[in-house]
């Protein structure tokens, strides 16, 4: 089975802080994607990579940055996290056509 | 852009059908998924369907395709507590995968 692991289920931040988000997957996929999951706007792409050090801008990147150095792992970066960052956030691999879901984790900025 | 649109919430009592409905926008749409989310899980992927299908069954699960109306829906036949959950249909229009658009989800209830 695919594995898609994000080191945090739950993080509580203090406004300004930089936050790692770190996502890891088992199976050699190429493409990984970071969304974040509010209530009633369903899941939104902040930032995706198609490759090891390659990334590309999602619909809503403002305030987030990526690192991805190594094929498994997918980091995503909030520089200086703001209140309005807390949120759910998933990371996901993809193989063929079907993408792979990490757990999430739950940020709450204070 | 493209647009994924659902109704937030449906309740239905235990042992009857729910039926899920999504409309898109973006007619290239090359695959069409139902996910489901349990409370404090991530997604897994419950069907899909390619675009030139017009209907999908799997076991207690339908999904109906208009491409004509550009509107999905996904049917649970006897539905179980343990359906309780949200689903979220998604389009992806890019045979490469980096284009995958979700709509807000539809949290299900089911009542005993």
């Amino acid at each position: 089975d695919v594995k898609v692991t994000q080191s945090s289920r739950y993080l509580v931040k203090r406004t300004g802080e930089k936050v790692f988000l770190e996502c890891v997957q088992d199976m050699d996929h190429e493409n990984m994607f970071w969304y974040r999951q509010d209530p009633g706007l369903g899941l939104r792409l902040i930032y995706f990579s198609y490759d090891v050090k390659m990334k590309e801008k999602g619909d809503i990147p403002e305030g987030y940055s990526v690192s991805r150095e190594k094929k498994e792992r997918f980091s995503l970066i909030l520089e200086s996290a703001s209140t309005n960052q807390t949120s759910m956030y998933l990371c996901a691999s993809l193989l063929g056509t079907e993408a792979f879901f990490g757990q999430g984790t739950r940020l709450t900025v204070v | 852009g493209e647009d994924v649109e659902q109704s937030l919430f449906l309740s239905v009592r235990e042992g009857d059908s729910s039926v899920i409905n999504c409309t898109y926008t973006d007619s290239s749409s090359t695959y069409l998924y139902w996910y489901k989310q349990e409370p404090g899980a991530g997604l897994q992927l419950l069907t899909y369907i390619f675009s030139n299908m017009d209907m999908k069954q799997d076991q207690r699960l339908t999904v109906l395709l208009n491409k004509k109306d550009k509107h999905l829906s996904l049917r649970i036949a006897d539905t179980q507590t343990g359906d309780s959950a949200i689903y979220f249909c998604a389009e992806n229009a890019r045979s490469d995968g980096q284009n995958f658009v979700f709509g807000p989800g539809t949290r299900l209830s089911v009542l005993p």
